[in-house]
């Protein structure tokens, strides 16, 4: 079974300050999904990303996938409240019908 | 909204009755993959399909769950004599086949007393 770890598991900050959330895995993904989901929501895509070392900003957001496409991080510049949630890690593998193995996400509270 | 649907948000069951949901995609999407998500955990995938067939189900979707796709369009998840761990989200997605995105419902959040 392959596993996706996410770390921090909890962070709460300060508006204003910069993050960064890991998902680490051994096995290797054809290409990784992060989401951010909101209480009683079903998750909201943020991005793909399917190329080793590849970089994607979404404004304030950069995700990066690793060069071996086993692990990826999402960093948020100068956070906001509205980016309180909880953020997901998925990643597919190739023949398994792109069925999502999601991390154990990481719930982030940006505070006043 | 053309996105994904689903029905009813929240049900509340008493232990050993069937409870069905429903789950609605994205009209031009033939992939449709139902998850489920307990609390402070990521989504487990349970099942999919391409089209009317489903492909795939988890070791987690036991005999008393099962899943339709009638007519490739609309799905329906029944579980039947439910027990109390089953109380969880329930989860729907849809995709095209090919692009790897998946995007989700609203969840249907099922308690069992």
């Amino acid at each position: 079974t392959q596993l996706l770890e996410q770390s921090p598991q909890f962070l709460s900050i300060q508006e204003g300050e910069n993050l960064t959330v890991y998902c680490n895995s051994s096995s290797v993904f054809s290409s990784l999904q992060w989401y951010r989901q909101e209480p009683g929501e079903g998750p909201v895509l943020l991005v793909t990303v399917v190329t080793g070392g590849e970089v994607k900003k979404l404004k304030r957001l950069t995700f990066q996938f690793g060069d071996a496409r086993k692990d990826s991080s999402l960093h948020i510049t100068a956070a906001q409240p509205g980016d309180t949630g909880l953020y997901l890690c998925a990643g597919a593998q190739e023949g398994g019908g792109n069925k999502l193995t999601f991390g154990t996400g990481t719930q982030l509270k940006v505070e006043l | 909204d053309t996105g994904v649907s689903q029905n009813p948000r929240h049900k509340i069951t008493k232990r050993g009755q069937n409870v069905t949901f429903r789950c609605d995609p994205i009209s031009e999407h033939n992939r449709l993959y139902w998850y489920r998500q307990t609390l402070g955990q990521g989504p487990e995938f349970l099942t999919y399909f391409q089209n009317e067939a489903q492909l795939e189900k988890s070791r987690l979707l036991s005999d008393r769950f099962s899943a339709e796709r009638p007519k490739g369009s609309f799905s329906t998840l029944e579980i039947q004599r439910t027990e109390q761990g089953d109380s969880a989200m329930y989860l729907c997605a849809s995709s095209l086949v090919g692009p790897v995105e998946q995007y989700f419902g609203p969840g249907t959040r099922l308690t069992v007393t």
